[in-house]
């Protein structure tokens, strides 16, 4: 089966603290893409990161970063020193090599950044 | 560089009603193009995909249907809208090997 799990539906913070956003992914295939993306209140989701099955670097970005491990079939996201516009939904994406590009979506976990 | 359009933004429709949603993207060419469903508190399902023009597969039976008349637009239309048809409708692209999908601004209906 392929499926992605998000078990946290809601995550509240206080702003500065860093947060580690939790992602499973289930997969038969050996090549696959994964993908995190934001949907902030506006609606329209917004991609943040996409790692292949064959890099399993982590990667930063200012104060994103992403722990991609095989082994756990774990994709996790880590927003070091919130702040309050992190706030959205982040949704976490499979797409098996031979999908015709579709994504296979997480139910999403809610961030909530209080100042 | 590229944008993805889609209208209404928002709608309300009583139910039986027909429905057609437009989406159409400009910047680029023979994009592979997606319709995408949120309900009201959830994840996003796969609704059509279509690789090119009158080129249409589905993921979900469901009284939604798709058409691309035209490389860059993309329409989802029913004959009679159901109550469980209320929620965010996301269109969404992308190009040759790039993998990611760009997200429109989505559509939020209404079934009443």
């Amino acid at each position: 089966a392929q499926k992605v799990t998000q078990a946290q539906t809601e995550i509240s913070v206080v702003e500065k603290e860093d947060v580690t956003l939790d992602c499973v992914y289930e997969t038969r295939d050996t090549t696959y893409y994964l993908f995190w993306y934001k949907q902030p209140p506006s609606g329209e989701l917004v991609f943040l990161i996409r790692r292949n099955s064959f890099d399993e670097q982590n990667e930063i970005s200012g104060r994103y970063s992403w722990n991609f491990q095989k082994s756990t079939s774990s994709f996790n996201f880590t927003i070091t020193a919130s702040q309050v516009v992190d706030s959205a939904v982040y949704f976490c994406a499979l797409s098996p090599w031979d999908s015709s590009y579709k994504l296979i979506f997480g139910s999403g976990t809610r961030l909530l950044v209080r100042p | 560089s590229q944008t993805i359009h889609q209208w209404p933004a928002t709608l309300v429709q009583p139910v039986g009603s027909p429905l057609s949603l437009e989406c159409t993207v400009e910047g680029t060419s023979n994009p592979n193009l997606y319709w995408y469903r949120q309900a009201a508190g959830r994840g996003l399902q796969l609704l059509f995909y279509s690789v090119g023009i009158g080129q249409i597969s589905s993921e979900v039976p469901q009284n939604l249907s798709a058409s691309r008349p035209q490389d860059r637009q993309f329409i989802l239309s029913s004959k009679k809208l159901l109550l469980s048809d209320s929620g965010f409708y996301l269109c969404a692209w992308h190009a040759g090997n790039s993998y990611e999908q760009y997200f429109g601004p989505g559509t939020r209906l209404t079934v009443t």
